[in-house]
């Protein structure tokens, strides 16, 4: 069945780096535009990064850019979501999202990564 | 930036009908999907295109846009349909997800 599972995440430093991973099974991992979105504790969701296809096309939340940096492996079918220069308000659950197709809508997610980042 | 403001949160009795509403400015010209997150749950799409219910969602839950608001209906509501809930879509190059409503039935 498709399937989505990210690791990667951890406690973390303010200012340090963490890159996470999403190993994708189940679908042709390489037809689909894939997202990560994060949700701080007692929040809603927030979408962080776009990467297309074939990764020719990226897109970021103002909030990362500059910082994170989204890209992808078609030959290992995995996702990943390079986050540098850190700040506690990145702390969150980290979530991979595969696209649907159309809209950017979001059809299959993961479970999740837990990141915090903290002294 | 585009923001999406929806109710922080709405009440319905068990078999009543629930609306949740997402506001945007000119959201009607945009698709918008809804998502369902249950209590240390991954999101779940239920509603996407505005109005089209992926499989394996109930025939409950159906959705509209026009204008500046989208709605998602879920009639006769369950319990099993106690969650939080986020309407999605897309502007200038970024996702935006709304402000999420609690959904809770009495």
């Amino acid at each position: 069945q498709v399937q989505l599972v990210e690791s990667g995440g951890g406690v973390v430093q303010p200012g340090r780096s963490l890159r996470l991973s999403c190993a994708a099974s189940g679908f042709t991992f390489s037809i689909y535009t894939m997202h990560w979105v994060r949700q701080a504790p007692g929040k809603g969701l927030e979408w962080v990064a776009l990467v297309s296809n074939h990764g020719s096309e990226k897109y970021y939340q103002d909030s990362v850019k500059g910082r994170f940096t989204i890209s992808r492996d078609n030959s290992e079918n995995t996702l990943y979501l390079q986050m540098n220069s850190l700040k506690p308000d990145d702390t969150a659950v980290y979530y991979c999202a595969k696209d649907y197709g159309s809209a950017y809508t979001m059809d299959v997610w993961g479970r999740g990564t837990t990141v915090t980042v903290s002294s | 930036s585009y923001e999406l403001t929806q109710p922080p949160s709405v009440s319905v009795s068990p078999g009543q009908t629930a609306s949740i509403t997402c506001s945007g400015n000119k959201l009607g010209d945009k698709y918008t999907c809804w998502y369902q997150q249950k209590p240390g749950q991954s999101p779940v799409l239920v509603i996407y295109e505005d109005n089209k219910r992926p499989s394996g969602i109930p025939e409950r839950f159906s959705g509209s846009n026009s204008g500046n608001t989208a709605t998602l209906t879920i009639s006769g509501t369950q319990a099993m349909d106690e969650a939080d809930y986020y309407c999605q879509a897309w502007d200038s190059s970024t996702g935006v997800f709304g402000t999420g409503t609690k959904v809770t039935v009495l």
